[in-house]
């Protein structure tokens, strides 16, 4: 089975532009879930989505959003991006099935914000 | 809001067992105790997970305390590829999802 793809890899962008950020889960799995890994912060919940609907956030502001699709793949989206936002963004998909909630993680994307 | 206490770094000698601790003295009846390890800024890797009991497979051992307020993962014989940062999580099951906290993960360099 194919794991968790993330595209793109590396994404170099300025400050006030905004990116999206795409992940494709493990083929079967409906939930998706965003990270932020930095230095100062460590790994750090965005949201998570399952069939299409948000059913969890963490504390990040509104410029930071996510939308799944009816095949599962889900996008993130960062407006106005700020310095800080540069940081390793973790995709992590999982089954939701009972007792089978593993979540496997992509390699993530890699955002500079210049 | 980490939920998990881990030393920041270790060391362990190349074929020897890795024993890294983790205390999550705030944890819930319902929450599961997971490990993941990243190396190199990759992706985190699944090692294993457990409730109350203890679990074991072909990467690792998970022993959990009877009160479930500590845990320890344990590679029984540490390899150099092992070197990585090791991360204890406790997964949280809201009403609509689940959530996992990562704290800061200890850094484990195994020497030759």
């Amino acid at each position: 089975k194919a794991g968790v793809t993330q595209t793109p890899r590396y994404l170099i962008k300025t400050r006030g532009q905004q990116v999206t950020l795409s992940c494709s889960p493990i083929s079967g799995h409906r939930s998706v879930s965003w990270y932020q890994q930095t230095p100062g912060q460590g790994l750090q919940f965005l949201f998570e989505y399952f069939s299409e609907t948000q059913r969890n956030k963490g504390n990040f502001p509104g410029r930071f959003s996510g939308r799944q699709f009816s095949n599962s793949r889900s996008e993130m989206n960062v407006s106005t991006l700020e310095l800080g936002d540069s940081a390793l963004y973790l995709c992590a998909s999982s089954s939701r099935r009972q007792g089978r909630d593993t979540q496997y993680f992509g390699p993530g994307t890699r955002l500079t914000v210049l | 809001d980490a939920k998990t206490t881990q030393p920041p770094s270790m060391d362990c000698a190349e074929g020897r067992a890795a024993n890294l601790p983790c205390n999550h003295s705030t944890i819930s009846g319902n929450e599961y105790v997971y490990w993941y390890r990243q190396i190199h800024s990759q992706g985190p890797q699944y090692i294993i997970h457990g409730l109350k009991n203890n679990e074991t497979n072909e990467m690792a051992s998970l022993i959990i305390t009877e009160d479930r307020k500590s845990s320890t993962l344990i590679l029984p014989h540490a390899t150099l590829r092992d070197t990585a940062v090791y991360y204890c999580i406790v997964r949280v099951l809201t009403n609509t999802g689940n959530q996992f906290y990562f704290g800061t993960g200890t850094s484990l360099t195994v020497i030759p």
